[in-house]
């Protein structure tokens, strides 16, 4: 059974980091890529940003370049996303997503999706 | 804020139809698969349909999608209760070399 699980949000002051994880399970992680996707109280989904199954590639939104970095380590199945400069803006959920195995385009559809972790940015 | 168009929220009686539109434009739907998830906040997202009418295994055949140019559409028939939920239609955008998602649609049965 594919498993996804979020970690790592919590209450941020603006200006603070935060790393959040996603652990996979039930599927080979390295030959899927992965994506992380937010979702601001009462605001629709908003793609956030792409990463190949290697780490290789990576694409990022407007909104989110320079400051968020998403990277992943295929030996412990877990995909990461580094967030600096925290603004208000950026109280979300965060989801983390799979892409499917034949698809290595990266305007690729996520397939399987975690259940998300809060971030809060407020002082 | 959201490049695809759809409208805030739908409803309708157990049994009835149900459909959602989604505009974009040539640089998303015009030129990409269209993608539906279903969502029920604090929960997963789940993929409905994908390259714009193929359904994955074990959505029931209930849902179903369709493209048209510049605008795609998600209909439900059969309408359940289970259906209440959020619904995002979502294609990559060449101009913005990202995915774009819909504004969301309600659904919500009567």
């Amino acid at each position: 059974e594919v498993q996804l699980v979020e970690s790592g949000g919590g209450l941020v002051q603006p200006g603070g980091s935060l790393r959040l994880s996603c652990e996979a399970s039930g599927f080979t992680f390295s030959s899927h890529a992965m994506s992380w996707v937010r979702q601001a109280p009462g605001k629709g989904l908003e793609w956030v940003s792409s990463i190949s199954g290697s780490g290789f590639n990576t694409y990022y939104a407007d909104s989110v370049k320079g400051r968020f970095t998403i990277s992943r380590d295929n030996s412990k199945n877990t995909l990461y996303v580094q967030i600096n400069s925290l603004r208000a803006e950026d109280t979300a959920v965060f989801y983390c997503a799979r892409t499917p195995i034949a698809c290595t385009s990266p305007s690729c559809y996520s397939d399987y999706w975690g259940q998300g972790t809060l971030v809060t940015v407020s002082s | 804020q959201s490049v695809l168009t759809q409208p805030p929220s739908a409803s309708g009686t157990p049994g009835q139809r149900v459909t959602i539109s989604c505009s974009g434009s040539s640089s998303n739907i015009g030129g990409n698969p269209v993608n539906w998830y279903q969502h029920l906040p604090g929960t997963a997202p789940k993929l409905l349909i994908y390259t714009n009418n193929q359904r994955p295994s074990g959505v029931p055949d209930r849902f179903s999608g369709s493209k048209s140019g510049t605008s795609a559409s998600l209909a439900i028939s059969g309408l359940q209760s289970e259906d209440e939920a959020d619904y995002y239609c979502a294609a990559w955008d060449d101009g913005l070399k990202g995915h774009v998602f819909g504004t969301g649609t309600k659904v919500t049965v009567l």
